[in-house]
């Protein structure tokens, strides 16, 4: 079945970087796009990041837009998300999570990784 | 790439039926048929309950129920039980690969 494992979640200062990693299993990586979506606390979930199946097409929230760069290793079955010039209000659970097939709405999701900004 | 409006809570009774509306705009709840909600409980992952009209994953309750009219989405859920005592989300398409989640709302069994 699908699985979805993040890692990479740290405490940082603010201004610092981090590179979060998802290793993904049980479905063809190369066949779907992935995405970061954030639980922050008292702000709700959000998606950060997306990037399409190829690693070309990509998208970003405008609150991270220029600090967080998506990327993806189909070979390694891997997407990261390097994330710097972090804020405060960057702190929260980073999810990586895909679609269901053919769909639009997120049925998988990993169990999470947690990034503080202080 | 404003979030999509919810109440920051609801509260009912057990057995009565709550509904928590979702207010997006004619780029993304009003235009795409592609609203999905999550449960979120503390230190969980989201957990999809209904999509697409009124798709369910497998094992989703039929007690959780979703609507639209014009910007608005509504997530219903029947019969409420303290197991219902969660965070809700809801999320909309909002073109290419983007997408809009709500605000987020607290429910509360009383």
């Amino acid at each position: 079945q699908v699985h979805l494992e993040e890692s990479g979640g740290d405490s940082v200062q603010p201004g610092g970087s981090l590179r979060l990693s998802c290793v993904a299993s049980g479905f063809t990586f190369s066949s779907f796009t992935l995405h970061w979506v954030r639980l922050a606390p008292g702000r709700g979930l959000e998606q950060v990041a997306a990037i399409r199946s190829d690693g070309v097409g990509t998208h970003y929230a405008d609150a991270v837009h220029g600090r967080f760069v998506i990327s993806r290793d189909n070979s390694e079955k891997t997407l990261h998300l390097h994330m710097t010039s972090l804020r405060l209000e960057d702190t929260g659970v980073y999810f990586c999570t895909r679609v269901y097939d053919g769909g639009n709405s997120f049925l998988f999701w990993g169990g999470g990784t947690v990034v503080t900004v202080s | 790439q404003s979030a999509l409006t919810q109440p920051a809570s609801v509260s009912g009774s057990p057995g009565q039926s709550i509904t928590i509306p979702c207010t997006g705009s004619r780029s993304d709840v009003g235009f795409y048929n592609l609203v999905s909600w999550y449960q979120v409980f503390p230190g969980q992952s989201p957990k999809l309950l209904v999509f697409e009209g009124n798709r369910r994953p497998p094992g989703a309750s039929p007690r959780f129920s979703q609507s639209k009219s014009g910007n608005t989405a509504s997530l219903t859920i029947s019969g409420l039980r303290t197991e219902d005592e969660a965070e809700y989300f809801c999320c909309s398409y909002a073109g290419d690969v983007a997408y809009l989640f709500g605000s987020g709302t607290k429910v509360t069994v009383l």
